[in-house]
């Protein structure tokens, strides 16, 4: 298994532009998480999925940020627009059904919104 | 509300000595457990877990500690080695499907 997948790696945008950034879970995880990283805040929480359907998006800063779960093995996270202090590293992260056995990251996006 | 406090933020330890990291969380229902290692710019890897049916859990040079009463949990790390610099964080769970994170402890092992 190719693990957690996300793309892309690298995004530097504009101030006011949309953001849209992918993630592949493992096949067979029902779980997918997304999480924020930064220095002041650390490895936040922003929404999580069970087999595709939001179930606790609390973590969502505010309005410009949306997440969507099409199917089993693909999720999107778009921001619009973009502001400066959404720059971070934003991981995705799936489990298996069985309860909150370890999770596997992907390997993240660093977002730059200049 | 649901919270996990890791200390210290930072620590340095000279390689060969041992490296310890506390945290405690706030949820009496947490059951799980997790450590997560996480190298410059890569992803946090799981390293170790406990479950609070066992107060101690071993994996070579890493072990984790868990008083339940004291909400307390650590990871004791010994015979420090380079490769163990990095960030550690350590997380709880909240029921049985969402994990909350520490906000990480700094390793650097000096030489």
């Amino acid at each position: 298994d190719a693990g957690v997948i996300q793309s892309p790696r690298h995004e530097v945008t504009e101030m006011g532009q949309e953001v849209t950034l992918r993630c592949k879970p493992i096949s067979g995880h029902d779980y997918l998480f997304w999480y924020r990283q930064t220095m002041m805040r650390g490895l936040e929480l922003l929404i999580y999925f069970n087999n595709n359907v939001p179930i606790d998006d609390s973590g969502m800063p505010e309005d410009r940020f949306s997440a969507k779960m099409p199917n089993a093995s693909f999720s999107t996270l778009k921001i619009q627009p973009s502001e400066p202090r959404d720059s971070a590293v934003y991981f995705c992260a799936s489990t298996p059904s069985a309860g909150a056995e370890g999770y596997t990251f992907g390997s993240g996006t660093r977002l730059t919104v200049v | 509300g649901e919270n996990v406090e890791q200390h210290p933020s930072t620590l340095s330890v000279q390689e060969g000595d041992s490296a310890v990291i506390k945290c405690t969380y706030s949820d009496s229902a947490s059951n799980y457990f997790p450590w997560y290692k996480q190298e410059l710019g890569k992803r946090p890897q799981l390293i170790i877990d406990i479950r609070s049916n066992v107060g101690e859990k071993k994996d070579q040079r890493i072990a984790v500690t868990l008083n339940k009463t004291a909400k307390h949990f650590s990871l004791h790390i010994t015979e420090t080695q380079p490769e163990d610099s990095a960030v550690y964080f350590c997380a709880a769970s909240i029921r049985d499907d969402k994990i909350i994170f520490g906000k990480g402890t700094r390793l650097h092992i000096l030489p």
